[in-house]
């Protein structure tokens, strides 16, 4: 399969832990890497390589991954983080970039 | 500090052709890879091509190939994308993105803030 499944929207308690899910065949041999888009912005990279942040991310935003899905948990939800989240990974023949289709996070 | 700014969007007329560009600046542009990705109006996000550090790999998604060809100009630290036909199913805000391979190959670590394409007659 060449595609990327997330649940459409998740909410959260402020101050709670949230966890976004991203499932495909090409994350049996391919890592993840996660991005946030908030309203009329470009794209964030928050994770990458499964569970490594970029300098000035928050240590609130962390992945892992088992098996074909991969995992993006955000501990201590702030207001700030209300967001699209996307997934995205190589192929499996790594000559595409392939994009989750988003899950908007609500923090209540 | 890495900046990307793209440009070169508007109304477009179905089948005619366009060129959007993508300036570069605090980095430079011949030591990565680069990558054009699209969001049509409340959509998701669609990879749409990439070009190798060196310009002499090309990738497309199905959907464009044939239609789209990615090119730069590392001495102008610009990247470009040629559409020869467009059709409806262009419309989008089409974002330039550097791949990073420090990060991981085809992790992209640093987008544009878009520029957007309607096609409309």
């Amino acid at each position: 399969s060449s595609e990327l499944t997330q649940d459409p929207a998740v909410s959260v308690a402020l101050g709670q832990a949230v966890t976004i899910t991203c499932q495909g065949d090409s994350l049996l041999s391919r890592h993840a890497s996660w991005s946030q888009q908030k309203p009329g912005q470009a794209p964030l990279l928050v994770i990458y390589r499964r569970d490594n942040r970029p300098p000035g991310i928050p240590d609130r935003f962390a992945g892992s991954s088992s098996g074909n899905t991969a995992s993006l948990t955000i501990t201590g939800a702030q207001v700030d983080d209300e967001a699209v989240y996307f997934c995205h990974s190589r192929d499996s023949s790594a000559t595409h970039i392939l994009f989750g289709g988003g899950t908007k996070l609500t923090v209540l | 500090q890495v900046h990307l700014v793209e440009s070169g969007g508007g109304v477009v007329q179905p089948g005619r052709p366009l060129r959007i560009s993508c300036a570069a600046s605090g980095f430079s542009l011949g030591t990565y890879g680069m990558h054009w990705v699209r969001q049509p109006p409340g959509k998701g996000l669609e990879w749409v091509a990439m070009t190798s550090f060196d310009g002499n790999q090309e990738r497309y998604a199905d959907s464009v190939k044939g239609r789209f060809t990615i090119s730069r100009d590392n001495s102008k630290n610009t990247l470009y994308l040629q559409v020869k036909s467009l059709s409806s199913e262009d419309t989008a805000v089409y974002y330039c993105a550097r791949e990073n391979l420090l990060f991981g190959s085809g992790v992209l670590d640093s987008w544009g803030p878009g520029t957007l394409v309607i096609v409309s007659s």
